[in-house]
């Protein structure tokens, strides 16, 4: 079942401005996932944060979790053209890896 | 170098006619998955399986079949009953135990003739 729900769905930025994207979803879950997807391409895992943390980075990335409003924020620093691309979150709500993902946040960087 | 294959990139399909996507890993990973993506959506869930010989129905299993007779070997059947096929199927397969990212494969995109 689909869960993950990214807001807002299109995003255009130029380059070396940050881009935030939201994510909400319904259930409790174990662990909230970030993934990146290049048009045409499989997709990229970039973050996984736990329930019972709140802050993750990871380069340019850094991720939010706040589990008492079902959210989790994904910001991009000083964006380069080469992350233009989708986005997407996943939920894994029974601890077994199996993963809910959203509909995905495109993004566009304007070098 | 490790990772996931997909073939064939690109599959046409007849009318009636059964079609199977590849998936093989060489991560040495215990369990798979096989997504359809339509455009503008995101990845709903066909199969999964966690151990060969063992697999179980995600969300949209009906009009799809699957096998794991290999640990590195998750094929993926369109059959005729799957009315509306179009679509982009992705493979992924992650370790056992919680909190594993999934990998994923470059996908196979499947058109009606």
């Amino acid at each position: 079942s689909q869960q993950g729900e990214e807001d807002p769905q299109a995003l255009s930025i130029q380059e070396g401005e940050n881009a935030t994207m939201n994510c909400s979803y319904k259930t409790s879950i174990n662990n909230l996932q970030w993934y990146r997807q290049n048009s045409g391409r499989g997709l990229v895992h970039l973050i996984l944060i736990r329930s019972n943390e709140r802050e993750k980075h990871s380069g340019r990335l850094r991720v939010t979790l706040d589990t008492s409003k079902k959210s989790s924020s994904l910001l991009i620093t000083a964006s380069r053209a080469a992350d233009t691309a989708s986005y997407f979150c996943a939920t894994d709500a029974g601890g077994n890896n199996r993963l809910a993902f959203g509909k995905g946040n495109q993004v566009v960087v304007i070098p | 170098d490790g990772g996931i294959t997909q073939s064939p990139k690109y599959l046409f399909r007849k009318e009636g006619q059964n079609v199977t996507l590849s998936c093989e890993q060489n991560l040495n990973h215990d369990a798979m998955y096989w997504y359809r993506q339509d455009p503008g959506q995101g990845l709903r869930l066909i199969y999964y399986s966690q151990i060969v010989n063992d697999f179980q129905k995600g969300d949209i299993a009906e009009g799809y079949s699957v096998s794991r007779e290999k640990k590195e070997s998750f094929p993926l059947t369109v059959t005729s009953a799957q009315k509306n096929p179009t679509a982009f199927y992705l493979c992924a397969s992650t370790r056992m135990g919680g909190n594993q990212p999934q990998h994923f494969g470059d996908g196979t995109r499947l058109s009606i003739l």
